[in-house]
């Protein structure tokens, strides 16, 4: 089983749906968490950065993490076809100095 | 603006040669990291730099050899001991070096065999 597990979709919306991306990971060891935006020919861009349960919010993207079921999620609300990219998340396990990285899930929001 | 540029944007590689892939930074990092990123792989470390004039092997070190002789600067090369170097390599950077911390992307290399 892969540390951190991501469904590569690939997902299709209408514009303006929600959108809900999700991860879930094995190992408990001390938890940051990010969730990477990455369109095709370019480098990841961090959306958000996370260390504890709950909601973390910045514009239409709220971050979500459940440790007790070991799940973190990322929800797009008002989604945009400029949204249409591949999303990663990605776990920082504390003294390792690697990040541990989901394959990513391919989004694609239909006008 | 600061940020990670990479070049060239596009490489090939002839048999047998050796090429070197650049990666500057202007943000005063301190930790550099390589990644190779091929399609259904996700993201696979290759080497990283915690500070200048040290670095670490990541997961799929083999073929590839970097140096780190100034902060800003992390070039990696891809030697002919690398026998599947078609992929998308990528160069990222963090403020300080520690699993909790956020990496920054530059746009990254294509590198392909001619």
């Amino acid at each position: 089983q892969k540390e951190v597990e991501q469904d590569p979709g690939p997902l299709s919306v209408p514009e303006g749906a929600i959108v809900s991306l999700n991860c879930t990971y094995s190992n408990s060891a001390f938890q940051y968490f990010m969730w990477y935006r990455q369109y095709s020919r370019k480098g990841p861009e961090l959306l958000m950065y996370t260390y504890s349960s709950g909601n973390k919010e910045d514009g239409r993207f709220t971050a979500q993490v459940d440790k007790s079921s070991k799940y973190i999620s990322l929800f797009i609300r008002d989604s945009q076809p400029s949204d249409s990219a591949t999303y990663l998340c990605a776990k920082a396990p504390g003294n390792n100095r690697k990040l541990i990285w989901g394959l990513g899930t391919s989004l694609a929001v239909n006008p | 603006d600061g940020g990670i540029t990479q070049s060239p944007k596009y490489l090939f590689r002839k048999e047998g040669q050796n090429v070197t892939l650049s990666c500057e930074q202007n943000l005063n990092h301190d930790a550099m990291y390589w990644y190779r990123q091929d399609p259904g792989q996700g993201l696979r470390l290759i080497y990283y730099s915690q500070i200048v004039n040290d670095f670490q092997k990541g997961d799929i070190a083999e073929g590839y050899s970097v140096s780190r002789e100034k902060k800003e600067s992390f070039p990696l090369t891809v030697t002919s001991a690398q026998k599947n170097p078609t992929a998308f390599y990528l160069c990222a950077s963090s403020i300080a070096p520690g699993g909790d911390q956020p990496q920054h992307f530059g746009d990254g290399t294509r590198l392909s065999i001619l």
